[in-house]
């Protein structure tokens, strides 16, 4: 119940396109899903995040969608770039009393090809 | 603005050596504090918090231990390295009472192989 699952494992998108990466969750406690971003040899960086409050967020050409009643959340990258090459990670947490874990899915690396 | 600093960037140990890695926080106070490790081309695997001083939380039983000696400082260690134990460290902080969620930011991580 607590996973969070990441798909695709990895992805393919021609400079321009559309990249989309989705995750689902079981544990409907739940009330923060974070984005991250992490190139090679780097730490992870947070890139966007959502609250359940809301249905979608968009900063720049990042945007996620959110589906309470499905229990899956997306990340859409409109106009990728070359330097949107990444892995990325989607995770989820909630707010409880003594919740201090993130729960993460298991990544998807992104190449953006010229 | 605050910033985490891990050290050293890169590490090569030979199999049954011991282990420290250091993590440190600046411009904050009493945050989280995470240490992860990710294997090559995988997914971030929890090995330990700490909500304060002396408060350690394992998540993975293992060759490893960490400790929190002051409020801003996040120490993993081995007595013993093992092959397996190779992988890319990394610490990681929550700003306590900004947020009421667990916004973690890392920091730039520690490149471990074990001969």
């Amino acid at each position: 119940q607590q996973q969070v699952k990441q798909s695709p494992q990895s992805l393919i998108v021609q400079k321009g396109g559309i990249s989309i990466i989705n995750c689902a969750y079981e544990n409907t406690a739940f009330d923060y899903f974070p984005w991250y971003q992490q190139f090679p040899g780097k730490g992870p960086a947070l890139l966007i995040a959502i609250r359940p409050d809301v249905s979608e967020k968009k900063e720049g050409r990042f945007t996620i969608s959110f589906n309470k009643s499905a229990k899956q959340f997306s990340l859409h990258i409109m106009d990728s770039q070359p330097g949107d090459s990444a892995t990325y990670f989607c995770a989820a947490s909630s707010s409880g009393a003594g919740s201090y874990q993130l729960t993460f899915g298991k990544g998807t690396k992104l190449s953006v090809i010229p | 603005s605050q910033t985490i600093h891990q050290w050293p960037a890169t590490l090569v140990q030979p199999v049954g050596s011991p282990l420290s890695l250091e993590c440190t926080v600046e411009g904050t106070s009493n945050p989280n504090l995470y240490w992860y490790r990710q294997a090559a081309g995988r997914g971030l695997q929890l090995l330990f918090y700490s909500v304060g001083i002396g408060q350690i939380s394992s998540e993975v039983p293992q060759n490893l231990s960490a400790s929190r000696p002051q409020d801003r400082q996040f120490i993993l260690s081995s007595k013993k390295l093992l092959l397996s134990d190779s992988g890319f460290y990394l610490c990681a902080w929550t700003p306590v009472r900004r947020t009421f969620y667990n916004e973690q930011f890392f920091g730039p991580g520690t490149r471990l192989t074990v001969l």
